[in-house]
């Protein structure tokens, strides 16, 4: 079955602009989570949505925003984007939690603030 | 607060030979779950092992294994007859609580570098 698909895969934008990036869960999976990941301070959780519901969110500015579809496709947005948001954002889907097998990750979209 | 601590930035390992990554981890709930990632250069985070707070039995997955030590509250890989394939980046990770979240706390990573 198909995996978790991130689109784009890279993405370099101007400090100031706003991004959105786009994940797609396994087919059947409910409940998806984004983390940050840089250099510095390695891999941060983001949020996590389930149902359509934010259910959890980590300690990121309200410049870090997301969405979940009916359909489980996700997005998150970054707004005013600053040189510091340079990263590999990773999305992880899985049926409801973690559980045994962890969550099913993407790819990732690396993203470039220049 | 919650923590992962991996103390081996970088490791090198002969090929076919095994190789035990540390982990130690912090936390104040009694049921909670381990994880261990590869994350090759391609950036894709894959899921190795699992290993549950209340699991009596070491976790094992082919090469793979944990030793889990929770009173010292370690949670070890082992990887047996490494292979170059095996050659990334290594997470430990934790999630609190019985599983109704998504939240992974990880740890900083180890290198694993397999000589030929």
């Amino acid at each position: 079955k198909a995996g978790v698909t991130q689109t784009p895969r890279y993405l370099i934008k101007t400090r100031g602009q706003q991004v959105t990036l786009s994940c797609s869960p396994i087919s059947g999976h409910r409940s998806v989570s984004w983390y940050q990941q840089t250099p510095g301070q390695g891999l941060q959780f983001l949020f996590e949505y389930f149902s359509e519901t934010q259910r959890n969110k980590g300690n990121f500015p309200g410049r870090f925003s997301g969405r979940q579809f009916s359909n489980s496709r996700s997005e998150m947005n970054v707004s005013t984007l600053e040189l510091g948001d340079s990263a590999l954002y990773l999305c992880a889907s899985s049926l409801k939690a973690p559980g045994v097998y962890g969550y099913t990750f993407g790819s990732g979209t690396r993203l470039t603030v220049v | 607060a919650q923590k992962i601590t991996q103390t081996q930035p970088g490791m090198f390992v002969q090929e076919k030979e095994a190789v035990t990554l540390d982990c130690t981890y912090d936390t104040s709930d009694q049921s909670y779950g381990l994880f261990w990632y590869k994350q090759p250069s391609s950036g894709e985070m894959i899921f190795l092992i699992y290993q549950g707070s209340y699991d009596e039995q070491n976790a094992t997955e082919g090469r793979y294994s944990l030793n889990f030590q929770k009173a010292r509250k370690s949670a070890n890989l082992v990887i047996s007859a490494s292979q170059l394939g095996d050659s990334a980046m290594y997470f430990c990770a934790m999630r609190e609580g019985s599983g109704n979240t998504g939240k992974l706390i990880f740890g900083q990573g180890t290198t694993l570098q397999v000589k030929p």
